[in-house]
């Protein structure tokens, strides 16, 4: 069963404006973590940023933080002041307590306009 | 730090060939994982190997064989390849048991089956 849903195939946004890309997920266990990936066209995957289910508040690193509303099993990422650089595929992963493995959703592609 | 190594970076097979897909990382992570990426359908886990000697099943492992003679090595073999088999190829590895610690990934291995 899929864990991790983006229903954004694409998504485009204006250089210097803010984007949301949006990520559900299904989990029973009460300790799980959720990350973000960013995969620009050179094809490697970076890390950009992570959100325990326990943490109180909203992860960030600079210009990404992560909207997380556990009720809604939620969390999207919040890209503030697009770059063209931000054009890329971003991916949300989660990984449930006890389990190493990391699953991914199908990803967003995001295209910055200038 | 050389991080995650993948080789090759590309590869053409015809099908019914068999070849080796090598991962070497030096992060001394117990962790250590195969993906595959397919357009629409995001980086789905094929095997998984939780130290030296130790190897599962993720969730397309079939035509694909695995092992874990090391803790730097884990190398992925096709055992015959098939068309359904091209695809990009991603190694992972991190620490075991950590929830918060990210995947680190090599560069890729894109592979074409003919």
């Amino acid at each position: 069963a899929q864990k991790i849903t983006q229903t954004q195939p694409g998504m485009f946004v204006q250089e210097k404006e803010a984007v949301t890309l949006d990520c559900t997920y299904d989990t029973s266990d009460p300790s799980y973590g959720l990350f973000w990936y960013k995969q620009p066209s050179s094809g490697e995957m970076i890390f950009l940023i992570y959100q325990g289910s326990y943490d109180q508040q909203n992860a960030t690193e600079g210009r990404y933080s992560l909207n997380f509303q556990k009720a809604r099993k939620s969390a999207n990422l919040v890209i503030s002041a697009s770059q063209l650089g931000d054009s890329a595929m971003y991916f949300c992963a989660m990984r449930e307590g006890g389990n190493n493995d990391m699953r991914f959703g199908a990803g967003t592609r995001l295209t910055v306009k200038p | 730090n050389a991080g995650v190594t993948q080789t090759p970076k590309f590869q053409v097979l015809k099908t019914g060939q068999s070849m080796t897909l090598q991962c070497a990382q030096d992060m001394n992570h117990e962790y250590m994982s195969w993906y595959r990426q397919d357009p629409g359908m995001g980086l789905r886990l094929i095997h998984y190997s939780v130290g030296a000697g130790i190897t599962d099943q993720g969730e397309v492992p079939n035509g694909y064989n695995v092992s874990r003679s090391t803790t730097e090595d884990f190398p992925l073999r096709l055992l015959s390849a098939a068309p359904s088999q091209t695809s990009v190829y991603f190694c992972a590895s991190s620490f075991q048991g950590s929830l918060n610690t990210e995947a680190f990934f090599g560069q890729g291995t894109r592979l074409t089956v003919v």
